[in-house]
């Protein structure tokens, strides 16, 4: 267990709709940050937050947004879903001065 | 922006003998970190081993040792006595150290490894 939790763990949703993915990050880590694995490919970093703020920006789409509240959790908001939106979205968490990033289990996407 | 390279998309090896699997990075900047982890069946990643660039020594944990050539830009994981349970993708990933090291991860594509029994 990484300490790092994710919901929902599996969704399914319709084209065109709009959902929301939560992360909890370890206790005291101050920074999360959210990846998209689609099937049989890489890890894409999407976006980063340290302690509130948005600290780095990578390849996410202008339909998807995020944010960091004040007690540390995350939310990825998907919106317009299309088919290609369907993977796995992972939260991972750290608390700097590079220590290490641990990865919660990933929530399961699937548009249809 | 750096860059992460995994020259083999699939590796197999046979149970108790040893694999490595190669990784090349790009980058200007002169303090990083780097990282192996391990992704099974079940998705989860599972960080298997990491290395700070200012070390000149090499990483191990257990049945896992890394390569790391800094003047090369190269970090090799090598598994001894593999393992069913080392069949997975295995991912090398960069980690700046600016901004004290808070940075995100670069991945590679990964390396599929496949143990034979």
């Amino acid at each position: 267990d990484s300490g790092v939790t994710q919901t929902p763990k599996h969704l399914i949703t319709a084209t065109g709709q709009r959902v929301t993915l939560r992360c909890s990050p370890r206790s005291g880590d101050l920074s999360v940050y959210w990846y998209q694995q689609s099937l049989d490919q890489g890890l894409q970093f999407l976006i980063q937050y340290y302690n509130g703020e948005e600290r780095a920006k990578g390849n996410i789409l202008e339909r998807f947004s995020a944010q960091q509240f004040p007690d540390l959790h995350s939310e990825l908001n998907l919106s317009s879903l299309e088919l290609g939106d369907s993977a796995l979205y992972f939260c991972a968490s750290s608390s700097g001065v590079g220590n290490t990033i641990y990865f919660g289990e990933g929530s399961w996407l699937t548009v249809v | 922006a750096q860059t992460v390279t995994q020259s083999q998309p699939e590796m197999s090896v046979q149970e108790a003998e040893t694999v490595t699997l190669s990784c090349t990075y790009d980058t200007s900047e002169s303090d990083y970190y780097l990282f192996w982890y391990k992704q099974p069946p079940s998705r989860q990643m599972i960080l298997v081993i990491r290395q700070e660039a200012y070390k000149q020594q090499n990483a191990t944990e257990n049945r896992f040792s890394v390569n790391f050539q800094k003047a090369a830009k190269s970090f090799s994981l090598k598994i001894s006595d593999s393992q069913l349970g080392d069949a997975a993708m295995y991912f090398c990933a960069y980690r700046s150290a600016k901004w004290a090291g808070n940075t995100p991860l670069v991945f590679g594509k990964g390396t599929r490894l496949s143990v034979i029994a």
